[in-house]
């Protein structure tokens, strides 16, 4: 495979529930994120890994945990969820060059679409 | 505050022109990306600027006014896969992507 691979692509769970969803990026990058896209909004960053240093937004509940076992892959715990976090979350890679603009192009997986009952 | 500004819905008809505006305001300026997404997939890298001035790609061109805090995207000789969202979003000092809400285009025959 190439590119970036989301599993799954969607997911029904309920508020008490557990679950992950998982990422991997077949392109060699160094850095993968995890965004949050609801209808009409902005892409929200949630996570990101980069050059093995895991920078977080802080507005970001508790309930979403992130996990990089290793470069290629990337996943979203999810714990205690609320109906709000339905949502797309995507998942990215780019190589990152710390210090350079226009390196941190964005390969983006087609997301897993989340509800939340 | 940042903030990237696109309009939320346009409509254009195949084989035409169409222009996608985006303002944005950003804490210092590392360039500004538009993104393609059709519904149910991965936003796809359209194209970069950083320099004033207008950048071609075949259909697609990317303008960029930094003077004015301005970009657009034009999409010419239109086609019914054009249809999708297409999202601005502008590269701020700390290299941190600060993203519109995408423009929704949709073609008509």
């Amino acid at each position: 495979e190439t590119g970036v691979t989301q599993t799954p692509r969607h997911l029904v769970m309920g508020m008490t529930n557990k679950k992950s969803l998982k990422c991997e990026q077949h392109l060699g990058h160094n850095a993968m994120y995890w965004y949050k896209q609801s209808a009409k909004k902005p892409l929200e960053l949630m996570f990101v890994y980069s050059l093995e240093e895991r920078v977080e937004n802080n507005s970001v509940p508790s309930r979403f945990s992130p996990e990089c076992p290793n470069s290629s892959h990337l996943f979203l715990h999810l714990h205690t969820l609320q109906p709000e976090d339905s949502a797309l979350y995507l998942c990215a890679s780019s190589q990152a060059q710390q210090g350079l603009s226009g390196a941190n192009v964005l390969t983006f997986g087609a997301g897993s679409r989340l509800t939340v009952l | 505050g940042q903030n990237i500004d696109q309009p939320t819905e346009m409509t254009a008809t195949e084989g035409a022109i169409v222009q996608i505006n985006c303002t944005y305001q950003t804490s210092g300026f590392n360039g500004l990306f538009w993104y393609q997404q059709h519904a149910g997939e991965a936003p796809t890298f359209l194209s970069y600027n950083v320099l004033d001035g207008l950048e071609e790609k075949g259909r697609f061109s990317s303008f960029l006014s930094r003077s004015k805090g301005y970009s657009y995207l034009l999409l010419k000789e239109l086609q019914m896969k054009d249809s999708a969202s297409y999202l601005c979003a502008g590269m701020d000092s700390n290299y941190q992507l600060i993203w519109g809400a995408g423009t929704k285009l949709i073609i008509k025959p």
